[in-house]
């Protein structure tokens, strides 16, 4: 069974740095596509970036390119998201998802992790 | 930078036909995917690459894609149907990235 499981709930300050994480399992993780979507607080989605772990091949946004980092670990079979100083605005749901290889779609999304940036 | 607009909401009383569009310069050159999130769940895959269906999904979901409009059709609604729907493409230019339409609130009446 594909999953990708994602880490828990973050409350940071701003300017403070963050590492999430995504796990996947059930599918050759290293040869897939993971993606980053963000959903602000009652706003829809937005197509943040995407990452091939077998080379790290990553692509941005042109609306996130320099504002996140996108990285893989294929040993873990974990993607991550990362910001080195956090702003209020970062406060959102962050969704990992795999990209089929067949249609391009994001077919298997994990649960979501919420982080919110408060003083 | 590439835009695709939807609706920001469609009403339907049940056992009617939606429609949910996703407009785009020349988005019938390219691939569309829909999603359906209902509330605080994930999003899933309702139709891709315009107009086919992944296992599991109802064949009263149905897409089609000409032109400057790419178009959900939800036959049947049910009441379960209610939800937020997004349209997804691949933009080829460079840098390649994806893009998701602002999203379409379905309410069942």
């Amino acid at each position: 069974e594909v999953q990708l499981v994602q880490s828990g709930v973050e409350v940071k300050k701003p300017g403070e740095s963050l590492k999430i994480s995504c796990k996947g399992s059930g599918f050759t993780f290293t040869y897939s596509w993971i993606g980053w979507v963000r959903q602000m607080p009652g706003k829809g989605l937005e197509w943040m970036g995407i990452i091939y772990p077998g080379d790290s091949d990553t692509k941005y946004s042109p609306s996130f390119q320099g504002q996140v980092t996108i990285s893989a670990d294929k040993s873990f079979s974990t993607a991550y998201l990362q910001w080195s100083s956090l702003k209020a605005s970062d406060t959102a749901i962050y969704y990992c998802a795999r990209r089929s290889s067949t249609n391009w779609s994001f077919d298997y999304w994990g649960q979501g992790t919420l982080v919110t940036v408060s003083s | 930078s590439y835009i695709l607009t939807q609706p920001p909401s469609v009403s339907v009383a049940p056992g009617q036909t939606a429609r949910i569009t996703c407009g785009g310069s020349n988005i019938g050159s390219k691939s569309v995917h829909w999603y359906q999130q209902k509330a605080g769940q994930a999003p899933v895959v309702v139709v891709y690459d315009d107009s086919d269906r992944p296992s599991g999904i109802p064949e009263r979901f149905s897409g089609s894609n000409s032109g400057n409009t790419a178009t959900l059709t939800i036959s049947r609604v049910e009441a379960g149907d209610e939800a937020d729907y997004y349209c997804q493409v691949w933009i080829s230019t460079i840098p390649d990235h994806g893009v998701f339409g602002g999203g379409t609130k379905l309410t069942v009446l």
